[in-house]
């Protein structure tokens, strides 16, 4: 049973590029959450996409923006990059009628130059 | 609104020590709370998690009690191993959102292990 898979692993872009994360949720997880980790600090939830719609979302800006696809799979978009977005961005899923504890995944990280 | 505070690392202990890492976390309701590991390159993996009040959590040695009244949960092992080095992160769901994926963490807490 393949856990969460997030691709790419590393990813080196410019300030005012944008970028897209992918992110596969673990088998029979319908609910994919995705969270930013700066070097050194904990997680910070950005959203939360649930049936193709986001659900919930943190304090980021509208350069953050995602999207859920009927495999339940999900995208995380930043446009106009900063050098603050450089991260490790995390992406976890979960089963929502069951309300399993959230899989996460390796992560991709964001090097923004 | 709601927040996780952990102690500050990096914890430096001698196998076989025993450890605490300590958690208090600040909810306006019922928050389930977890604890998560991190290795090296890696993200990250429950390691155990607390639905309720009173609720003990345990795996691989580690275990931690859902203290309501002082509003903590921290994270205990009897003798540590080198393989326990890692980063530790004390997270609560948050009440409002009605699922597990939404969750608050702490800083994170390193903990090295020396042979």
């Amino acid at each position: 049973d393949a856990g969460v898979t997030q691709s790419p692993t590393h990813l080196i872009k410019t300030r005012g590029q944008q970028v897209t994360l992918r992110c596969s949720p673990k088998s029979g997880h319908d609910t994919v959450s995705w969270y930013q980790q700066a070097l050194g600090q904990g997680p910070q939830f950005i959203f939360q996409y649930y049936e193709e719609e986001e659900r919930q979302r943190g304090n980021f800006p509208d350069r953050f923006s995602g999207h859920q696809f009927p495999n339940y799979s999900s995208e995380l978009n930043v446009n106009a990059l900063l050098l603050g977005d450089s991260a490790l961005y995390l992406c976890a899923s979960i089963r929502t009628r069951v309300n399993t504890e959230a899989f996460f995944g390796q992560g991709t990280r964001l090097t923004v130059v | 609104g709601d927040s996780v505070t952990q102690m500050e690392g990096p914890v430096t202990l001698s196998e076989e020590a025993f450890l605490t890492i300590n958690c208090t976390y600040t909810a306006t309701g019922y928050p389930s709370l977890f604890w998560y590991v991190q290795y090296p390159g890696e993200g990250l993996q429950l390691l155990l998690k607390a639905t309720k009040a009173d609720d003990k959590g345990s795996n691989k040695g580690f275990e931690a009690t859902y203290r309501k009244e002082t509003t903590s949960f921290h994270l205990e092992k009897g003798s540590v191993q080198v393989s326990d080095s890692a980063v530790y992160f004390c997270a609560l769901s948050d009440p409002g959102s009605g699922n597990t994926g939404k969750l608050i963490f702490g800083q994170g807490t390193t903990l090295q292990v020396k042979p």
